[in-house]
């Protein structure tokens, strides 16, 4: 079936620093990729939409400058966290959508600790 | 918009009961409805979809879930829990936005603790 890689599974930074997160579909092409952020006890949160050549789309009250999305192909979407504080410490996800009656399909999740 | 509630934070039942973790939706048109698991530090595992068809919906690991529209209900069921079922469970509904894009919109989850 279909795969979602997700790298690295656990980053720890300092404060005001910038961390990237990759999501990569193995074994398909995702026209559309989703990340999500997770609180501890908490349902996911999804932050952004992003389409392959294009600009993603935000949630209401996620700060674009600060969470950068790029989706430069259709295996490859990338969450760039910048100037980040221990506040944005938490568990992000990212899922891919091979298309409209396809499943969505999750990757394993990063933990962000940020000291 | 789309939304989906899961109405307990946390179900027990022992190893070899029935279990059931409820799930109820509230859309406009025709529900596209996904049951999801989690274990610790992982991601997302999909177990269900309910696209159209039949109303029970059998899944992966022994899971099922019956769509039932009077009720607007999806929950998860299975015949004989597992110790190893134990995990966070997530209904989830499909919603297209107004731009077309499609994501997916989740319930608060539901821990299932399955005792020995």
């Amino acid at each position: 079936g279909a795969v979602v890689s997700q790298h690295p599974s656990r980053v720890i930074c300092k404060s005001g620093t910038s961390v990237k997160i990759e999501c990569r579909s193995l074994d398909f092409q995702a026209t559309t990729m989703f990340w999500y952020r997770q609180f501890p006890k908490q349902s996911l949160m999804l932050m952004a939409t992003s389409n392959e050549g294009s600009k993603a789309t935000y949630e209401q009250g996620v700060e674009k400058d600060k969470f950068l999305i790029n989706h430069a192909s259709l295996t490859l979407s990338t969450l760039t966290v910048t100037s980040a504080h221990p506040e944005d410490s938490s568990f992000y996800i990212c899922s891919a959508n091979e298309g409209p009656n396809y499943g969505y399909t999750f990757g394993s999740g990063t933990r962000l600790t940020v000291v | 918009a789309q939304s989906v509630a899961q109405p307990e934070d946390q179900v027990n039942v022992a190893e070899g009961n029935p279990l059931t973790v409820k799930c109820t939706y509230s859309v406009s048109g025709n529900p596209y409805l996904f049951w999801y698991v989690q274990y610790p530090n992982r991601g997302l595992q999909f177990l269900l979809k309910y696209i159209t068809g039949d109303n029970l919906v059998k899944g992966s690991y022994g899971f099922e879930a019956e769509f039932n529209k009077s009720q607007t209900s999806f929950h998860l069921k299975k015949p004989s829990a597992l110790v190893s079922d134990s995990a966070l469970y997530f209904c989830a509904v499909r919603d297209i936005k107004n731009t077309g894009f499609q994501k997916l919109v989740f319930g608060t989850g539901t821990r299932l603790l399955v005792s020995p």
